[in-house]
């Protein structure tokens, strides 16, 4: 089984709200990570988690909150965020840290849109 | 730092036809890289993986194949068929783990 999950698959809210994106793998992979794609553009690596720690944050601002409760779990934790934030948020996992020659595996992606 | 490109942006061709589609990077000194189909809306298939050591991996009608040397690889699809339209990425990793990916070629196969 070489699948992630990502729920929900829409999720609109306002600059108010907070409200969490989830993502599961049950492949027994180490690594997760979280990408925001805008429209027409490549995937933009936002987080990376290796063996449940926080590896990688790539000057993301502090209203997207990343969280690893266990190997198989990443959520996205979304408060105060700005019209600019929406975009599709595609959560991705490997045997190990990329870099060391593995395959990544993408999830179908969350469609954020932020009013 | 790594640069990936794709030629071309964008590809229309007739049903049928065999394509190449083509990624360039600009450092040499890579581990593996990965073909990607995206369709409108949805996430990343990966379509290929290749290692540093190989020179070609295929998957029914899709051929790639990595020259190290030069910084290029290729994705060759064979008959080309209406439901191969699509949007294709290369990526290559980054030394921290990242994936560094091209800007795609957006191809649709006309009936």
């Amino acid at each position: 089984d070489t699948e992630v999950t990502q729920t929900p698959k829409h999720l609109v809210m306002g600059m108010t709200n907070k409200k969490s994106l989830k993502c599961e793998q049950h492949m027994g992979h180490r690594a997760m990570y979280w990408y925001k794609q805008k429209a027409k553009k490549p995937p933009e690596l936002m987080f990376v988690y290796s063996y449940e720690k926080l590896s990688i944050n790539e000057s993301v601002p502090s209203r997207f909150s990343p969280e690893c409760p266990n190997s198989s779990l990443l959520n996205l934790h979304l408060h105060a965020l700005q019209p600019e934030d929406s975009a599709l948020y595609l959560c991705a996992s490997s045997q190990g840290l990329a870099g060391l020659s593995y395959e990544q595996y993408f999830g179908p992606g969350t469609r954020l849109t932020v009013t | 730092k790594q640069e990936v490109t794709q030629i071309p942006a964008a590809l229309s061709v007739p049903e049928g036809e065999n394509l190449v589609l083509n990624c360039s990077f600009t450092d040499s000194a890579i581990y593996n890289l990965q073909w990607f189909r995206q369709d409108p809306g949805k996430g990343l298939t990966s379509l290929l993986l290749i290692q540093s050591s190989q020179r070609e991996q295929t998957s029914g009608r899709l051929n790639a194949s990595l020259d190290k040397s030069s910084g290029r690889s290729t994705l060759y699809i064979a008959a080309s068929q209406p439901g191969d339209s699509a949007t294709y990425l290369c990526a290559v990793p980054g030394n921290t783990g990242k994936l560094i990916f091209g800007q795609g070629t957006t191809l649709q196969v006309k009936p």
